[in-house]
């Protein structure tokens, strides 16, 4: 069964800061993976979706890379702002693409 | 605009009580996913449908019913048999397979059982 995990749990950085996200999966047997931003209350929005044979995707400030040999993404913001300040959450789609495994998300603060 | 939409965005719910969440999508999507998220957790999935008049369990159906009779509808009913109903609920959908894949999310309705 597929597991994904995320690591840190919580991140708090001051203004300015670049900094990296990792989600790291079980099963490498992936159709893409997506990372989605989520603040208080409110739904899930998608910020960069990879497929599994790509290597990296990039909007804006933001970069995703893929290496699905080892089960592992990255999410980077550059130059962190305090309205980054939101949960982020990796989820891998299965092969057959109709079944998403999320992680249990990263908290990030960006205080000003 | 398309998009998928949750009604209403909070329920009560009183003991012994079965409630229905609705779910709307105009992206003519062919799947569509419910998710619970516990507070400072992940999303698990409860059922998904892949086609109309079709739907499997997820990992935790108990105490939850689905029904897809059109395509752009996915109603999640939550019975009094579901003991611990009290959650975010999260409606999803997308077209598995063959390209893009990509899914969307409504912006959820919390239920509280009063």
């Amino acid at each position: 069964k597929q597991e994904v995990t995320q690591i840190p749990a919580a991140l708090s950085v001051p203004e300015g800061e670049n900094l990296v996200l990792n989600c790291s999966f079980t099963d490498s047997a992936i159709y893409n993976l997506q990372w989605f931003r989520q603040d208080p209350g409110k739904g899930l929005t998608s910020l960069l979706l990879i497929q599994s044979s790509q290597r990296e995707q990039t909007s804006g400030r933001l970069n995703a890379s893929l290496d699905k040999s080892s089960g592992r993404s990255t999410l980077y913001i550059a130059a962190s702002q305090p309205g980054d300040s939101a949960t982020y959450l990796c989820a891998v789609t299965n092969n057959a693409g109709n079944m998403l495994t999320f992680g249990g998300g990263t908290r990030l603060m960006v205080k000003p | 605009d398309g998009g998928i939409t949750q009604s209403p965005k909070y329920l009560f719910r009183k003991e012994g009580q079965n409630v229905t969440l609705s779910c709307e999508q105009n992206l003519n999507h062919d799947a569509m996913y419910w998710y619970r998220q516990d507070p400072g957790q992940g999303l698990r999935l409860i059922y998904y449908s892949q086609i109309v008049n079709d739907f499997q369990k997820g990992d935790i159906a108990e105490g939850y019913s689905v029904s897809r009779e059109k395509k752009e509808s996915f109603p999640l009913t939550v019975t009094s048999a579901q003991k611990n109903p009290t959650a975010f609920y999260l409606c999803a959908s997308n077209t598995p397979g063959g390209g893009y894949t990509e899914a969307f999310f409504g912006q959820g309705t919390r239920l509280t059982v009063v």
